[in-house]
């Protein structure tokens, strides 16, 4: 069935340090959602992105489509202690059923 | 507004035994998800609903079942319950935004011993 790679699975960065993780599919992809889970949280809308090449900001995080609509990434900038948890790309794959990535685990250190 | 509200927090069941998650929502939403989440893991799709009296299966439906007779309730049944089964459990809704935004529950920690 249709699902989307995440990777890497984890990161340990050291605080301000950047992160990044990418979401690939095999196919094309209608949209693309992120999303971000605290450690023993629930999952937080970030983020849709929707049109091929689209670029978006907040604050610090950088989210791009890529050009053929087959990958995503979330661009973390200086990252700080608050940015701890797992980021979890998704697609909604059309009937509104939407289809979460592995999740990639961020872990700062002060 | 409470948004997606989970009932039980925790629960513990014994093999074999059969139990309700309840998720009531209170922003009019016409879609709902149950995902669950295994340790360290990412969330999987169970069964999702479109409207009341309409759901599909999702990723992983066997061992549940769902039911959706009003639009702000959309309980997950556990029949036999099983060790693969210990897991924690999302409800989720979204409504007709351009966003496409799921607003999640606190989740429903589960263990079957």
């Amino acid at each position: 069935g249709q699902q989307v790679m995440q990777i890497p699975q984890y990161q340990h960065v050291q605080e301000g340090e950047d992160f990044t993780t990418y979401c690939n599919s095999s196919t094309t992809l209608s949209n693309i959602q992120w999303y971000k889970q605290r450690p023993g949280g629930h999952p937080v809308f970030l983020i849709q992105l929707v049109k091929s090449g689209e670029v978006k900001k907040q604050k610090r995080l950088t989210f791009q489509f890529g050009e053929a609509k087959k990958n995503s990434s979330l661009h973390i900038t200086a990252t700080q202690t608050t940015d701890v948890g797992t980021y979890f790309c998704a697609q909604n794959t059309g009937g509104f059923k939407t289809i979460f990535g592995a999740g990639t685990r961020l872990f700062v250190k002060a | 507004n409470a948004g997606v509200t989970q009932t039980p927090k925790f629960r513990i069941l014994k093999i074999g035994q059969s139990m309700t998650l309840q998720c009531t929502q209170d922003m009019n939403h016409n879609y709902m998800y149950w995902y669950r989440q295994d340790p360290g893991m990412g969330l999987k799709l169970i069964y999702y609903s479109v409207g009341a009296g309409i759901t599909d299966k999702g990723e992983v439906p066997n061992g549940y079942n769902v039911s959706r007779s009003t639009t702000e309730d959309f309980p997950l049944r556990l029949e036999l319950a099983a060790p693969s089964q210990t897991s924690v459990y999302f409800c989720a809704s979204s409504g007709e935004t351009a966003t496409g935004e799921l607003f999640f529950g606190e989740g429903s920690r589960l263990t079957v011993l």
